[in-house]
């Protein structure tokens, strides 16, 4: 099975920041790499997918980059309602495994 | 535009069963792989169980292999997961997903919580 390591697990930032998020793979996913972001209580919701695609109507200052084993999402500069836990996921083979978040919160 | 509407959740006790439920539309149902996630409270989601489109393969993380089984019926454009012998770390809300292609993302369901206790 493909392990998703994802870092930093908590990050404080302050609205304005630029901030990134890095998934790495335990072998090549090429790009099959979905990133989410999930609110309390909420479903997932999709940012990127095949590791740099933006979702339709997601504001362009979410970006993905990456193949193979190292992923990352940017976010270029943060608002209010970027405060959020983050997800990757990668969809190369079964199973379909998550990194283990990273909860983004206000400094 | 996709839903997918997940019913069958409750509370059981450890060692029975539930039937999930999702009702898809707004897509061609044969035409997409399916999949079920599940999410424990505070936990990253955790992938559990595909089928292929026309329902003759399927997968299954191995933590639920031999107790969950996962079906489809494209006639009713829905998909369905068996939960048998459940443990109380199958506690989770599990989500019904229209599984990402070479060229789509993926859609979720809402959700539907399970709780497995006495």
């Amino acid at each position: 099975d493909i392990q998703m390591t994802q870092f930093p697990s908590t990050l404080s930032a302050s609205v304005g920041d630029r901030v990134t998020i890095t998934c790495r793979a335990s072998q090549s996913i090429s790009s099959w790499l979905a990133w989410y972001q999930q609110k309390p209580g909420k479903a997932p919701k999709v940012l990127i997918y095949k590791a740099s695609s933006l979702e339709s109507g997601v504001p362009s200052r979410f970006s993905g980059s990456g193949s193979g084993t190292e992923f990352t999402l940017t976010i270029s500069s943060l608002q209010p309602d970027d405060f959020a836990t983050y997800y990757c996921q990668h969809y190369n083979s079964y199973p379909y495994t998550f990194g283990q978040g990273t909860k983004l919160g206000i400094k | 535009e996709v839903q997918l509407l997940e019913s069958g959740g409750g509370l059981v006790q450890p060692g029975g069963s539930l039937r999930l439920s999702c009702a898809a539309s707004g897509f061609t149902f044969t035409s997409y792989a399916m999949s079920w996630v599940r999410q424990a409270p505070g936990k990253a989601p955790e992938w559990v169980s595909a089928v292929s489109n026309r329902g003759d393969d399927t997968y299954y993380a191995d933590f639920v292999r031999g107790r969950f089984a996962i079906s489809r019926d494209n006639s009713r454009n829905t998909l369905y997961l068996q939960m048998n012998s459940l443990r109380a770390e199958d506690t989770a809300v599990y989500y019904c997903v229209k599984t990402a292609t070479v060229t789509t993302s993926s859609n979720w369901g809402q959700g539907t919580l399970v709780t497995v206790s006495s």
